[in-house]
């Protein structure tokens, strides 16, 4: 089955940096990797997404890139603020939508 | 915005206790999850639900684990005898939306903690 490794665990930012998360996955099946962020308490939300037909995308502040030959898929914060700590977990999906895996979480904490 | 709503909150049970944890999806999602998280760990993949039946399941779902849509709007997962290694979050899910473009987005209840004993 699949199997989905996420680097670092944890990460320690400043304020107005940048951050990034790394991610791998084992089967090449999966086509969908979203990523979703967990704040204490609370149950995981997405923040974005992307599909294996498109190599990059953006929203504002986040980006994620996948290289699917390589098998991962990485993602990108800038100007990092406060509210962004939190634990993100990176995840991959086939169309079945039969099952999400999802990967250890990065704990990412931003200093001001 | 509707959302996932899950019951109770915490539940504390003694070992071999049968528990229930009660979940209302989203009304017009077609897959529902069941999902778990040791304290600090990873979230773990239980089982999926769609058109009344299990979809999918892990290694996790054995016999002691089952899950029920008893009545269209309720999805429950129930712990047959409970053991210590079940403490965790348990986080239910739907997916799917009947009338919308199906994007894969999971979403997430805010949780139920089981602390056994």
């Amino acid at each position: 089955g699949e199997n989905v490794e996420q680097h670092p665990s944890t990460l320690s930012v400043q304020e107005g940096d940048s951050a990034v998360i790394k991610c791998t996955y084992s089967d090449s099946a999966s086509n969908y990797f979203p990523w979703y962020k967990q704040e204490l308490g609370k149950g995981p939300q997405l923040i974005i997404d992307i599909r294996s037909n498109v190599g990059e995308k953006k929203d504002q502040r986040i980006a994620v890139t996948l290289n699917k030959t390589a098998k991962h898929f990485s993602l990108h914060i800038t100007e990092t603020q406060p509210e962004d700590s939190a634990v993100y977990f990176c995840a991959a999906m086939e169309t079945s939508y039969d099952k999400v895996i999802f990967g250890p979480g990065t704990s990412l904490s931003v200093i001001p | 915005e509707p959302e996932v709503t899950q019951t109770p909150s915490h539940q504390v049970t003694q070992m071999g206790q049968e528990v229930i944890l009660r979940c209302v999806p989203i009304s017009n999602h077609l897959y529902f999850y069941w999902y778990r998280q040791i304290l600090g760990q990873k979230v773990e993949f239980l089982v999926s639900f769609y058109n009344n039946e299990i979809s999918e399941k892990s290694e996790i779902f054995d016999d002691q684990f089952s899950v029920e849509r008893p009545d269209g709007s309720n999805f429950t997962l129930k712990i047959r005898s409970t053991k210590l290694e079940d403490s965790a979050m348990y986080f239910c899910a739907s997916s799917a939306p009947r009338d919308r473009e199906v994007t894969g987005e999971l979403f997430f209840g805010e949780g139920s903690r089981l602390t056994v004993l």
